[in-house]
């Protein structure tokens, strides 16, 4: 089964400083799909950024943008010039490429990411 | 607006009483999931459905039951055979039973009294 761990329960960054959250996972599949969840006080998840497997580029979002590892099974999530607006649960998430595998989210414990003015 | 929405918002319970959150979307979606959220963790999958009239078991399904009648609707019963129903409950869909991106209502918060 795969895991997803998250190391860092909490962070905090200066506002506009850059702050890096760390994701590891294991799995036996070559073929996966890894994503950025934001659960602010609303407890809503927002999807952040998702990266395939198979690319080999970085996805990026805006300031949002993934340091993703696969050999080391590796998936950091970078936010540049932090904003008040962007304090929240940060969850990485491991999804299969199977159909039987597809079926749930893998979520990690979660890091709680505080910005300081 | 196109969205996922749960209802209702804040939910109580006594203890031995079964409850139906619901979970709506008009995002034509064809998946929908249930997962539930404990304080300081991450989400567990209860239910998940690819089509209309069929859904199959997540990981922590036992205490609870579900229908799909129809592509929109996918309401979560919480039994009294639950034994800790407190929690946060999220409801999702996707496109389709690919891989593809979960979008997340804003959630129900299940308290039992």
């Amino acid at each position: 089964a795969q895991t997803v761990t998250q190391s860092q329960p909490e962070m905090s960054v200066q506002e506009a400083e850059t702050v890096t959250l760390s994701c590891t996972y294991d799995t036996s599949e070559s073929d996966y799909y890894l994503f950025w969840y934001k659960q602010p006080p609303s407890r809503q998840m927002i999807l952040v950024i998702r990266q395939e497997a198979y690319k080999q580029q970085n996805a990026t979002e805006n300031r949002f943008s993934v340091n993703f590892q696969k050999a080391a099974k590796s998936f950091s999530l970078k936010i540049s010039d932090s904003q008040l607006g962007d304090a929240a649960m940060y969850f990485c998430a491991y999804r299969s490429s199977t159909i039987q595998g597809a079926q749930k989210l893998v979520f990690g414990q979660g890091t709680r990411l505080t910005i300081n003015p | 607006d196109g969205g996922i929405t749960q209802s209702p918002k804040y939910l109580f319970r006594k203890e031995g009483q079964n409850v139906t959150l619901s979970c709506e979307q008009n995002l034509n979606h064809d998946a929908m999931y249930w997962y539930r959220q404990d304080p300081g963790q991450g989400l567990r999958l209860i239910y998940y459905s690819q089509i209309v009239n069929d859904f199959q078991k997540g990981d922590i399904a036992e205490g609870y039951s579900v229908s799909r009648e129809k592509k929109e609707s996918f309401p979560l019963t919480v039994t009294s055979a639950q034994k800790n129903p407190t929690a946060f409950y999220l409801c999702a869909s996707s496109i389709s039973r690919s891989p593809d991106t979960q979008y997340f209502g804003p959630g129900t918060r299940l308290t039992v009294l």
